[in-house]
């Protein structure tokens, strides 16, 4: 099992140009997050789905926008990016939102300029 | 504001020794609590966790211990490692919720 694969790893964007991350796991698990972690601090979460076609903002959602039509899949879009939005961004999974284990992906390291 | 946050932001452990890294929270309503640990340059994984209805839990060479009286929350590494060199988060959920607020991470160094 490959888990939670991401892609790209690395990208670099201009300002206003937009990109999307993509997101996918073999898990077969329903609940599924995007956050971003700045230099030296913590993860905010940007958008979470507890299952396929049902999506829900998280604490900084502003600049992104995702969409679930398989279980598989949770795409992250960044429409005209923003130095702002120069971060990592981690994908994660989980089995159920009860218990606290997150599977995450390596992560994508952005960079806006 | 973030509702989870780390006292100190780095810690430096002699290897052998035992390490211990707080947390402090404020949301009461949080009933599940969890440390993850991320290696540079890798995601974050997952340690240990602890229900609030409880107040120390015990996994290899790790403890995490609870204090809901002053929403205080410590990951106990015995014999600290090369390999436990890393950042480590807390991180916490409200009852019933399906998101984890993470704190901003303590940077764990070990001396050999």
């Amino acid at each position: 099992n490959a888990g939670v694969t991401q892609t790209p790893k690395f990208r670099i964007l201009k300002i206003g140009q937009s990109m999307t991350l993509q997101c996918t796991q073999d898990m077969n698990h329903n609940y599924m997050y995007w956050y971003r972690q700045d230099p030296g601090m913590g993860l905010k979460l940007i958008y979470y789905s507890v299952g396929a076609g049902i999506t829900d903002k998280g604490e900084v959602p502003n600049g992104y926008n995702v969409s679930r039509s398989t279980t598989e899949d949770f795409p992250l879009r960044l429409e005209l990016a923003a130095p702002s939005q120069t971060s990592v961004y981690f994908c994660a999974t989980a089995g159920t939102g009860v218990t606290g284990e997150l599977f995450f992906g390596e992560g994508s390291r952005l960079t806006v300029l | 504001g973030e509702s989870v946050g780390l006292h100190l932001p780095t810690l430096s452990v002699q290897e052998g020794d035992n390490s211990i890294i707080n947390c402090a929270y404020s949301n009461s309503a949080s009933d599940y609590f969890i440390w993850y640990k991320q290696e540079s340059g890798k995601g974050p994984q997952f340690i240990i966790d602890i229900r609030s209805n409880m107040d120390k839990r015990q996994g290899q060479r790790v403890t995490v211990l609870l204090n809901k009286t002053v929403k205080h929350l410590s990951l106990q590494i015995a014999a600290t490692q090369p390999g436990d060199s890393a950042v480590y988060f807390c991180a916490e959920r409200g009852h019933g919720d399906y998101k984890l607020s993470f704190g901003a991470g303590t940077t764990v160094t070990v001396r050999a």
